[in-house]
């Protein structure tokens, strides 16, 4: 079975701040790793995904991820955070293979609160 | 291009009343997912169809909950005998083929059951 932890119910950060937002993953097999970001009374918008290859991925907005795969995270980062980034993020996981990754499995979100 | 849309965005509707749901993916996506999104379960998967194949239900709380896709595009989320708990916003998203593509919402329905 894939699983999904953020750790942290909430990051408060300050404008111009570097952002980190945590999420760790279980899977049996490879992962493919995804951020999403929802808005209030908006859906999920995409931001990044890892699927394979450099463990590095950039994404839309500015942030970035990293794919470590020794300690089975995939945290979200900026470097420079803004008033706009304010949102609730989501970090997702699905399997390669066998009917569990017939879906994406989301962590419990992360509010972010950047104050300028 | 115009992404995923649903409706109606809201919706109430008294305990035991039925409620359809529409979602509209996203032209070219053959793969389509139900997803409901409350407080106290966070996200969570419903029904996947992809193509011509039998859909994923394993996701669907109770036989209340049904879902069809007709003609590979357009899908109906058809809940039955509401019950305060269905309250929740309901997510659809599409994406195409395989599993590394990448699901794209639709901005949701929010149910409330009275």
């Amino acid at each position: 079975a894939q699983s999904v932890a953020q750790p942290e119910d909430q990051v408060n950060v300050a404008e111009g701040n570097p952002l980190t937002v945590k999420c760790t993953y279980s899977v049996s097999g490879n992962p493919y790793l995804f951020w999403y970001v929802q808005y209030p009374n908006r859906g999920l918008q995409f931001l990044l995904k890892y699927i394979t290859g450099d463990n590095l991925v950039k994404g839309s907005y500015g942030f970035e991820a990293e794919f470590n795969k020794s300690q089975t995270s995939f945290h979200l980062k900026k470097p420079s955070a803004l008033v706009s980034d304010s949102a609730l993020y989501f970090c997702a996981v699905r399997e390669l293979f066998n009917n569990a990754g017939n879906m994406l499995t989301f962590g419990g979100g992360t509010r972010l609160m950047v104050k300028p | 291009g115009a992404g995923v849309s649903q409706s109606p965005s809201n919706k109430v509707t008294e305990k035991g009343k039925d409620v359809e749901l529409r979602c509209d993916p996203i032209s070219g996506h053959t793969a389509l997912y139900w997803y409901r999104q409350s407080l106290g379960q966070g996200l969570e998967f419903l029904i996947y169809f992809q193509g011509n194949s039998a859909p994923d239900k394993s996701g669907l709380p109770s036989d209340r909950f049904s879902a069809e896709r007709t003609g590979g595009s357009v899908s109906t989320l058809t809940i039955q005998r509401t019950q305060q708990e269905d309250s929740a916003v309901y997510l659809c998203a599409s994406s195409l083929a395989r599993r590394t593509d990448t699901q794209y919402f639709g901005p949701g329905t929010r149910l409330t059951v009275l």
